[in-house]
């Protein structure tokens, strides 16, 4: 059974950093991309960030403006995000997702995620 | 940056049909990928390609494309149908999401 269990979240004040971790089984880690989303309260959801099955390509959501990095560790199973220079609008849900491949091998959306891990960014 | 537009809520009555749209101007040119999230729960992958199903998602939703809107059809809606819809697609290497649609099931 494929699980994606994120932790890290917690309680940051403006300026501040976090990481966030994603633990991975029941499938063969390296072989997905795998990618981080999140939801603040009341809005949508909202892509941060992409990073390939051997981190060939990594890819940003433009906003962030170079504040967030994203990384993984096949070995461990693991998906990562550093997040620095923390604002009140990065309070969110962090979800990881793995992404999907169709028959032909074509990228076909996110097929599981994680539960989530709540950030709050607050003095 | 690039945008998905969807209706931010739809209502049907239990057995009818449900439609949810999402329009962005490149999606004659890139696929839509669908997404149901019940609440407290993580986002289920409904559709992906616009039309294909992944396998255990019933056959009454389906998808369709006209020009630059894609559209989820829920046929015979149930009450555990009902939740946020997103539509996914994908813009220079980024991945964009719809704002979302909320179904009420009456």
């Amino acid at each position: 059974e494929v699980q994606l269990v994120e932790s890290g979240g917690g309680l940051v004040k403006p300026g501040g950093s976090l990481r966030l971790s994603c633990a991975a089984s029941g499938f063969i880690f390296g072989n997905f991309g795998m990618n981080w989303v999140r939801q603040a309260p009341g809005k949508g959801l909202e892509w941060v960030s992409s990073i390939s099955s051997v981190s060939s390509y990594i890819y940003y959501e433009d906003s962030l403006e170079g504040r967030f990095t994203i990384s993984r560790d096949n070995a461990k199973n693991s998906l990562y995000l550093q997040m620095d220079s923390l604002r009140a609008e990065d309070t969110a849900i962090y979800y990881c997702a793995k992404d999907y491949y169709d028959t032909s091998g074509q990228f076909a959306g996110f097929d599981y995620w994680g539960q989530g891990t709540l950030v709050t960014v607050s003095s | 940056s690039y945008e998905l537009t969807q209706p931010p809520s739809v209502s049907v009555s239990p057995g009818q049909t449900a439609r949810i749209t999402c329009s962005g101007d490149t999606l004659t040119k890139q696929y839509v990928h669908w997404y149901h999230r019940r609440p407290g729960q993580a986002p289920l992958l409904l559709m992906y390609k616009d039309t294909e199903r992944p396998s255990g998602i019933p056959g009454r939703f389906s998808g369709s494309t006209s020009g630059t809107t894609v559209t989820l059809t829920i046929s015979g809606v149930q009450a555990e149908d009902e939740g946020d819809y997103f539509c996914q697609s994908t813009d220079n290497n980024a991945q964009v999401f719809g704002g979302g649609t909320k179904l009420t099931v009456l």
